[in-house]
């Protein structure tokens, strides 16, 4: 398998632009998440899909925010407008159950300007 | 809710020597599990070592093992003849299978290694 395969490995952009970042899991797993990764806030939990339910949405920042995963082998976060603030590398991880291991994909760097 | 702490935010430790990085976790639970992340410079989080809660052994993977107290809920990680490429931040990682699946991180520990 190959593993998680997010894109765009990198991306740039204007303040107010909106950013989508895509994630495939690796098949066969039916847990999905979305973390984020900062200096000042370590690795944050966004949220997490499980048979492409969203079960915990707590960790999405603020209504700029929004997930989606319409099937078992696409996912999507969505940042409209997008700030300075949500410069970050944002990861996506999959697991085959609600135990074991969680595989990350590379991650998406996102600047925002 | 569960936390997990990670008391050291950096260590170092000389090449071919052992060192131990430190977890603590605060859970009302008995069924769970624990895992240690590696995270490179690259910034790919890779799984070094996994410890199910039920099991009184502790977990080994090669140069690798945990030092698993459920009682003082404690999950150390011991890397023994450090290597270079060992160089990274290491996380430590609570995974819940009474609480649907979620997962908390600690704030992980970044450890250099000497030559």
């Amino acid at each position: 398998d190959a593993g998680v395969i997010q894109s765009p490995r990198h991306e740039v952009t204007e303040m107010g632009q909106e950013v989508t970042l895509r994630c495939k899991p690796i098949s066969g797993h039916d847990y999905l998440f979305w973390y984020r990764q900062t200096m000042m806030r370590g690795l944050e939990l966004l949220i997490y899909f499980n048979n492409n339910v969203p079960i915990d949405d707590s960790g999405m920042p603020e209504d700029r925010f929004s997930a989606k995963m319409p099937n078992a082998s696409f996912s999507s976060l969505k940042i409209q407008p997008s700030e300075p603030r949500d410069s970050a590398v944002y990861f996506c991880a999959s697991s085959f159950n609600r135990v074991e291991t969680q595989y990350f994909g590379p991650g998406t760097r996102l600047l925002v300007l | 809710a569960q936390t997990v702490t990670q008391s050291q935010p950096e260590m170092s430790v000389q090449e071919a020597e052992t060192v131990t990085l430190s977890c603590t976790y605060d859970t009302s639970e008995s069924d769970y599990y624990l895992f240690w992340y590696k995270q490179p410079p690259s910034r790919q989080m890779i799984l070094v070592i996994r410890q199910e809660a039920y099991k009184q052994q502790n977990a080994t993977e090669n140069r690798f093992s945990v030092n698993f107290q459920k009682a003082a809920k404690s999950f150390s990680l011991k890397i023994s003849d450090s290597q270079l490429g060992d160089a990274a931040m290491y996380f430590c990682a609570y995974r819940s299978n009474t609480n649907a699946g979620k997962s908390t991180f600690g704030d992980g520990t970044t450890l250099t290694v000497k030559p």
